[in-house]
């Protein structure tokens, strides 16, 4: 049973247009969450995180928002650029103890295609 | 400076054989992680290590799976008679180990493929 999915196997937006990635979780244990970005051959590269006591986070052109109620997360980019065209995953990651395993639950990814 | 690294950056072998793959993590990482990333799927946690020891292990999928870190740097993946459902991409990442969450830095992976 997947804790973290992403509903949207695939996203297509115009440059300059707003690109918006969902992602929901079942465990409410998690209270980390992340995007991460990754290119054919690569590994995945962090993008933005939010923690659970927070309901958003910018960076840049990036802003990621939660809603702890509905267990749902979102990235928003704006504006969009043919760059920006990876798959993104949504990951999250539960409260441990110092020190501890902050291993990453990951959904499917979403792949993002930005056309110019 | 220099990322994480992994080698093997493709291995084939056939079913039955034995494969070891290595991650060299950014230095002063204590964290190191091992995932698996299968086709049309996202990464899937393997296994943990705090320093030398495998401080988390619950991903291993079954006993042919074994990672060992001796010295707290390199680590490596070691998998026993491979099957072809072991055919995926190995991620590793290493984070340091602070307050707050740390974030892991991945490296390219390995594809696994095995006939």
């Amino acid at each position: 049973d997947q804790q973290v999915k992403q509903n949207s196997p695939s996203l297509s937006v115009q440059e300059g247009r707003i690109s918006i990635l969902n992602c929901d979780y079942t465990n409410s244990m998690f209270d980390y969450f992340l995007w991460y970005k990754k290119y054919p051959a690569e590994g995945p590269t962090f993008l933005i995180s939010i923690s659970s006591i927070k309901d958003k986070n910018e960076d840049g052109r990036f802003t990621v928002f939660l809603n702890k109620s509905a267990k749902h997360l979102s990235l928003h980019i704006v504006p969009s650029q043919p760059g920006d065209s990876a798959v993104y995953f949504c990951a999250a990651s539960e409260e441990l103890e110092q020190g501890g395993s902050e291993k990453l639950v990951f959904g499917k990814g979403t792949k993002l295609t930005v056309n110019p | 400076g220099a990322g994480v690294s992994q080698t093997p950056s493709n291995k084939v072998t056939e079913k039955g054989k034995y494969v070891e793959l290595r991650c060299d993590p950014i230095s002063g990482h204590t964290a190191l992680y091992w995932y698996r990333q299968s086709l049309g799927q996202g990464p899937e946690f393997l296994i943990y290590f705090q320093g030398t020891g495998a401080a988390d292990d619950s991903g291993l999928p079954n006993d042919r799976f074994f990672a060992v870190r001796p010295e707290g740097s390199v680590s490596t993946l070691k998998i026993q008679r491979t099957e072809r459902g072991d055919s995926a991409v190995y991620l590793c990442a290493s984070s340091l180990l602070a307050g707050g969450y740390n974030e892991q830095f991945f490296g390219p992976g390995t594809r696994l493929t095995v006939l």
